[in-house]
């Protein structure tokens, strides 16, 4: 079993929808979860940065992290063109590690 | 976010010569930098980690003395390429952290190619 599972996709919408991505993961010891945005050609770019369970709003962005169900999501409301990216999330424990998942291809069609 | 920067973003070789990539964290210091690859629509394959002035850490599979890691400062971490074969071309990507429960940032990735 992977340590992160991601759907990749990919995923199409028209403008202006509700996206949902998420994440499943096996490691009860992550504690560190992250959301990244990567256009083709470039390195990845931090979204969201969360510690433990709760939920972190940013914008049009809204990351949740629910501990007891090893599963979070990546919310991105009136979605815009310009997200059409791949989208990556990561986690990690107090370690020097980062697990990744395998990022799930997004389309927001004009 | 904080600012990770790679150079150079794209370089083209002759197989059998070295290539170095350079990543910098602009305004903060990094403890600790990745390195990492990434093949066309797959997700990022950890290289090996490196903190500043000790020896990297390579994954299991990565030949150290192919891909040379230097972590001599705490702003600048660099990946050299040695001897370079086709089979190398890849999209090369560096993070970097601050500290052991922060965040990791990106560099822009370098792509390489080896003809």
């Amino acid at each position: 079993q992977k340590e992160v599972e991601q759907d990749p996709g990919p995923l199409s919408v028209p403008e202006g929808a509700i996206v949902s991505l998420n994440c499943t993961y096996s490691n009860s010891a992550f504690q560190y979860f992250m959301w990244y945005r990567q256009y083709s050609r470039k390195g990845p770019e931090l979204l969201m940065y969360t510690y433990s369970s709760g939920n972190k709003e940013d914008g049009r962005f809204t990351a949740q992290v629910d501990k007891s169900s090893k599963y979070i999501s990546l919310f991105i409301r009136d979605s815009q063109p310009s997200d059409s990216a791949t989208y990556l999330c990561a986690m990690s424990n107090t370690g020097n590690q980062f697990y990744f998942g395998t990022g799930t291809s997004l389309t927001v069609i004009p | 976010g904080a600012v990770v920067s790679q150079h150079p973003s794209w370089v083209i070789c002759k197989s059998g010569t070295s290539v170095k990539i350079e990543c910098r964290s602009l305004d903060f210091q990094a403890t600790t930098m990745f390195w990492y690859r990434q093949f066309p629509k797959q997700s990022l394959m950890l290289m090996a980690t490196s903190n500043e002035g000790s020896k990297a850490t390579y994954e299991q599979g990565v030949e150290k003395d192919k891909f040379l890691i230097n972590h001599a400062s705490l702003t600048l971490s660099t990946l050299t390429v040695t001897s370079a074969h086709p089979e190398d071309s890849s999209f090369y990507i560096c993070s970097a952290r601050e500290g052991q429960d922060t965040e990791a940032f990106f560099g822009q990735g370098t792509r390489l190619t080896v003809v």
